[in-house]
């Protein structure tokens, strides 16, 4: 069956520091990846997305390669804000029926 | 700009007791599905949807029920609440599901006491 694997947290950073969220994935057939997010006391919000291999998904400073190869989609910024302190979620669509999720990672960004 | 709508946001119930969560999209998404999030669990899918009056279930659908009568609104039924059902519940819905990604709804807490 399918399945995402994504680091434990919760990571801790101080403000503007580098940020990496490793996510791996098992699946059948071609999925898409996402990755979504989730303020505190809020619903998930899809932050980006990538379709095909090789795909770059970005937005607000953060970016994921859909890496075959690897069956990896991580999760980077270059320099973190305190307004990103949140839990991040990988995800992974067949097409088939709907969303298989990682359990989440934490992120606390210290100013 | 409605989007997912999920009712109630907050809810308390005694074991026993039998409740429906309720879900409604106005984006004319044919996909809907239902999440349970627990701490360091993630989010699991307990029924989907690809369409009026199709339904499946997902990895943990025991003690829910389903249907799906109109395009717009897909309820969960808890047919007879038990604490470990004590969780925060997230609807979905999407378009086409693989390729432009899924709409949340703002969630239900649920307390079972």
């Amino acid at each position: 069956g399918n399945s995402v694997t994504q680091m434990e947290g919760p990571v801790t950073l101080s403000e503007e520091a580098f940020l990496t969220i490793n996510c791996t994935y098992t699946a059948t057939g071609y999925p898409s990846l996402f990755w979504y997010v989730q303020y505190p006391g809020e619903g998930l919000q899809l932050l980006l997305k990538a379709t095909k291999a090789d795909d770059k998904g970005s937005n607000k400073g953060f970016e994921a390669t859909y890496r075959k190869e690897t069956t990896s989609f991580h999760l980077e910024k270059g320099s973190v804000q305190v307004s990103d302190s949140a839990v991040y979620f990988c995800a992974l669509d067949t097409g088939r029926r709907a969303l298989t999720f990682g359990s989440g990672t934490r992120l606390q960004v210290q100013p | 700009n409605a989007g997912v709508t999920q009712t109630p946001k907050f809810q308390v119930l005694k074991t026993g007791q039998s409740m429906t969560l309720q879900c409604a999209q106005d984006m004319n998404h044919e996909y809907m599905s239902w999440y349970r999030q627990d701490p360091g669990m993630g989010l699991r899918l307990i029924h989907y949807s690809v369409g009026a009056g199709i339904t499946d279930q997902g990895e943990v659908p025991n003690g829910y029920n389903v249907s799906r009568s109109t395009t717009e609104d897909f309820p969960l039924r808890l047919l007879s609440a038990a604490p470990s059902q004590t969780s925060v519940y997230f609807c979905a819905s999407s378009f086409t599901g693989k390729k432009v990604g899924y709409t949340f709804g703002s969630g239900t807490r649920l307390t079972v006491v």
